[in-house]
């Protein structure tokens, strides 16, 4: 099984600040899933990659495959950003998924 | 736009009721999930269904039932609701099995008293 750890668990910021959430995993995959969930809400596929770096407007997700991490970074951090990101690898679990804890991060004006 | 829709944000229910989650996609994926969250303990997966009348146990499947009987509609039933089911459920879709996209509902909390 795919083991996946996220950090930090927990991450509070001033507006503006450059975020970076990262995710290591156990056993080599062919993709690697990043999701955003706000406060009572449901769940956003924020990416999906194998391999280099993605980007949607302020948020750039990268992946390094042979050291089995990979990070999601914020630029100019705004208080709507604030959410859980969850990673999700395959290799795992019945359906092949296995999901990290989540960092709950905080954006303060 | 893509929509995954769940039947109901906010449930009460006693210990010992039925409890039916039902949740519909317009993407016209194969592959459905449901899973419950859990404060500490993430995502855990209770059962899925890569087509119409196939359902597999995921990893907590324990007290819980489900129909596919239609592709758009993938249903979780709480045979006899207890406390410990008590949770968020939320339903997942998905074109590939594993490296597809994922698509979530809006998900249901669930109280059981």
């Amino acid at each position: 099984k795919n083991e996946v750890e996220q950090s930090p668990q927990n991450l509070t910021a001033q507006e503006g600040e450059f975020i970076t959430i990262n995710c290591s995993y156990s056993v080599g995959i062919s993709a690697l899933h990043w999701l955003q969930q706000h406060p009572g809400g449901g769940i956003v596929s924020l990416f999906m990659l194998s391999s280099g770096k993605k980007k949607h407007g302020r948020l750039i997700a990268t992946i390094n495959i042979q050291e089995k991490h990979s990070s999601l970074h914020i630029t100019a951090s705004h208080p709507r950003d604030s959410a859980v990101y969850i990673c999700a690898v395959p290799g795992g679990g019945a359906d092949g998924l296995t999901f990290g804890k989540g960092t709950h991060l905080i954006i303060q004006p | 736009d893509v929509k995954v829709t769940q039947s109901s944000r906010y449930l009460v229910k006693r210990t010992g009721e039925k409890v039916f989650l039902e949740c519909v996609q317009d993407m016209d994926h194969e592959n459905m999930f449901w899973y419950r969250q859990d404060p500490g303990l993430g995502l855990r997966l209770i059962y899925f269904s890569y087509d119409v009348k196939m359902k597999e146990k995921g990893d907590i499947p324990e007290g819980y039932s489900v129909s596919r009987e239609k592709k758009e509609r993938f249903s979780l039933i709480l045979e006899s609701a207890s406390t410990n089911q008590t949770s968020m459920y939320l339903c997942a879709s998905t074109l590939g099995r594993i490296t597809g996209e994922l698509f979530f509902g809006e998900g249901s909390r669930l109280t059981v008293l």
